[in-house]
């Protein structure tokens, strides 16, 4: 069976402060793929990235960072130097090859930045 | 581009009643999907379509029922509303380039409570 678990439901952090989002994964596949949503208070949700399941590389994209580690089967994500627009609820996804409807989302984590 | 939209926003329904959820994609894509998004649960599969003429069930069909006449367009029915369908409704789309090259694009979401 495929899950996804984020542990963290809330987090609150004070502005500028480094926050990191926790992703753990099960999956008996060897072909995967991971995403990574925001749902900010207007409701929609976002796409961040994807990585799929050969690329443990990890990602850099201005403050936003993804460390994937097959080992633990985590995609974690931290924000450094937060800012009160990362405020969102933060979804972790795990796909599979076959169309996207193999789609399996965590239950989010609520990320407030407090200023 | 005004990408993925649904409508409405926002309903308040009565027990026993019926509706239909729009949702019109203007990116020309072949994959669309509806979901549910319930407190502590993520997002859950309703339905989902691979192209026009077709659909297929998600993970919680029960209750609900779509269509795709135009690519660009997946409705979502509730024939008789139950208080359990209370929930946020997303819509989503997703270009065919692959199996698995491209990320969904959601919707705002509708806002359904049922009384």
């Amino acid at each position: 069976a495929q899950k996804v678990t984020q542990a963290q439901t809330e987090i609150s952090v004070v502005e500028k402060e480094d926050v990191t989002l926790d992703c753990v994964y099960e999956t008996r596949d060897t072909t995967y793929y991971l995403f990574w949503y925001k749902q900010p208070p207007s409701g929609e949700l976002v796409f961040l990235i994807r990585r799929n399941s050969f690329d443990e590389q990890n990602e850099i994209s201005g403050r936003y960072s993804w460390n994937f580690q097959k080992s633990t089967s985590s995609f974690n994500f931290t924000i450094t130097a937060s800012q009160v627009v990362d405020s969102a609820v933060y979804f972790c996804a795990l796909g599979f090859s076959g169309g996207y409807q193999k789609v399996t989302f965590g239950i989010g984590t609520k990320l407030q930045v407090i200023p | 581009n005004a990408g993925v939209t649904q409508t409405p926003k926002f309903r308040v329904l009565k027990t026993g009643q019926s509706m239909t959820l729009l949702c019109a994609q203007d990116m020309n894509h072949e994959y669309m999907y509806w979901y549910r998004q319930d407190p502590g649960m993520g997002l859950r599969l309703i339905h989902y379509s691979v192209g026009e003429g077709t659909t297929a069930k998600g993970e919680v069909p029960d209750g609900y029922n779509v269509s795709r006449l135009k690519k660009q367009n997946f409705l979502l029915g509730l024939e008789s509303a139950a208080p359990s369908q209370t929930s946020v409704y997303f819509c989503a789309s997703r270009a065919l380039i692959g199996a698995w090259d491209t990320e969904a694009f959601f919707g705002q979401g509708t806002r359904l409570t049922v009384v």
